[in-house]
């Protein structure tokens, strides 16, 4: 069954502590997306990778570090330097330019 | 620099009401444009997309979209609301020989029986 799963469903941090979200996905594609959701302010684009071992900046990095060793995974890991790390994080990836992107069922993570 | 408006924040109507959902985006160059649409406690899933040929798109669940190059808009349409249709829906753009994928601020739609 293809898809994309992102672990755990909840998280909970201590502030100063660095965590990270984990994304897979078995749909072969080559773009991943890590986005932040948070209310009124939409999905944030936080990092993007286009092939293995590439990834950019999105509008919202500061903060937050990514990897891409594996076509098929693109984990997250959000640094004690961001400053309101909780909200609810989503992963996608997409096939190609002209591809619409798929979603995974995203992680809640909260600082405590 | 590549952005999506959408104007709505929340609306809210009643079943059977006619819908449209405005999104402005800023890019001049060639795009392609998405509605997603997430449903309470379910993932983001596509409803509609635009990447090129006729500008009035037709997607799932009876919605469409227009795509106004002149106005930068893809307004999402539906001519009569269903209470399942209630969720929040977003916009999104792709500049087209890339790959950053930007997204709206969301509509949150309340459907009233």
């Amino acid at each position: 069954d293809g898809g994309i799963t992102q672990s755990p469903k909840y998280l909970f941090r201590k502030e100063g502590q660095n965590v990270t979200l984990s994304c897979e996905q078995n749909l072969n594609h080559d773009a991943m997306y890590w986005y932040r959701q948070d209310p009124g302010q939409g999905l944030r684009l936080i990092y993007y990778s286009q092939i293995v071992n590439d990834f950019q900046k999105g509008d919202i990095a500061e903060g937050y570090s990514v990897s891409r060793e594996k076509k098929e995974s693109f984990p997250l890991t959000v640094t004690s330097a961001q400053k309101n790390p909780t909200a609810f994080y989503l992963c996608a990836s997409k096939e190609d330019r002209g591809r619409e992107a798929f979603f995974g069922q995203g992680t809640r993570l909260t600082v405590v | 620099a590549q952005s999506v408006s959408q104007h709505n924040h929340h609306v809210i109507l009643s079943e059977a009401a006619s819908l449209e959902l405005g999104c402005n985006y800023s890019y001049g160059g060639t795009v392609n444009l998405f509605w997603y649409v997430q449903y309470p406690g379910q993932h983001l899933q596509l409803l509609l997309k635009y990447f090129s040929g006729d500008p009035l798109v037709k997607g799932i669940k009876g919605f469409e979209a227009e795509f106004i190059k002149s106005k930068f808009s893809f307004n999402l349409r539906k001519p009569s609301v269903q209470w399942s249709d209630t969720a929040e829906y977003f916009c999104a753009t792709q500049n087209q020989g890339a790959q950053k994928l930007v997204f709206g601020q969301g509509t949150r739609l309340t459907i009233n029986p």
